[in-house]
């Protein structure tokens, strides 16, 4: 059974920088078909995708958060992982990383995020 | 403000049916059928439960089921369980490797 855990800092000041890593077990993180993905969800709130990379190195942004984004991935410890740059109040949020099922073949399309870790809260505060 | 718009709670009782609708627009849910349901138990990660508007994965009980009709998407629970409570969000393809969210719908069971 594939297994998420996300870690990382669960406090920040505003302005710093917040970096999350995804510890993926159980299953290959190397298959093309998936991309490797980070949701938020702030206290109280609705999920914001925010983005992901597939094992060929691309990657994909929202474009409301592009600018202050970065994913990468090590895929020789099996890890992705989530940077951005000069954090507000607004960031606040529980972080997920996920699986994001994303081809298709001639059995049908296959575009969603099946596997989730239990999410770790970053609080952003002076 | 969530891309998509769901109403905030749902409610019904046991047994009943309960429809979650999920409202797009013509660059996302009215454009792909790549809608999907997530549900989430306080303190857990979302579980997926519908993808492809109307298809279930492995394990998901046959009471839930999906739709889509123009910019809007629908998830119905039938024959509701107490273990069904928990929040529900919608999930679309908006283009250009570009995906979306829902608020979220709380549903309750009475």
């Amino acid at each position: 059974q594939l297994q998420l855990q996300e870690s990382g800092p669960g406090l920040l000041k505003p302005s710093q920088t917040l970096s999350l890593t995804c510890s993926v077990s159980g299953g290959s993180i190397t298959n093309t078909n998936y991309y490797w993905g980070w949701i938020r969800q702030p206290p109280g709130r609705g999920l914001e995708w925010i983005g992901g990379i597939n094992y060929s190195g691309t990657t994909y942004y929202n474009p409301s958060l592009k600018s202050e984004v970065t994913i990468s991935m090590d895929a020789s410890k099996r890890q992705f992982s989530l940077r951005m740059t000069s954090v507000t109040a607004a960031d606040t949020a529980v972080y997920y990383c996920a699986r994001h099922s994303y081809y298709y073949d001639n059995s049908g399309d296959y575009y969603y995020f099946d596997y989730w870790g239990q999410g770790t809260l970053v609080t952003v505060s002076s | 403000q969530s891309a998509l718009t769901q109403p905030p709670s749902a409610s019904a009782s046991l047994g009943q049916s309960v429809t979650i609708s999920c409202t797009g627009t013509v660059s996302n849910v009215g454009a792909y059928n790549y809608v999907s349901w997530y549900q989430q138990r306080p303190g857990k990660g979302p579980k997926l439960m519908i993808y492809d508007v109307n298809k279930r994965p492995s394990g998901v009980p046959d009471r839930f089921s999906g739709s889509k009709s123009g910019n809007t998407a629908s998830l119905t629970v039938s024959g509701l369980q107490a273990e069904d409570e928990g929040d529900y969000y919608c999930n679309s393809y908006a283009g250009g490797n570009n995906w979306v969210f829902g608020g979220g719908t709380k549903l309750t069971v009475l």
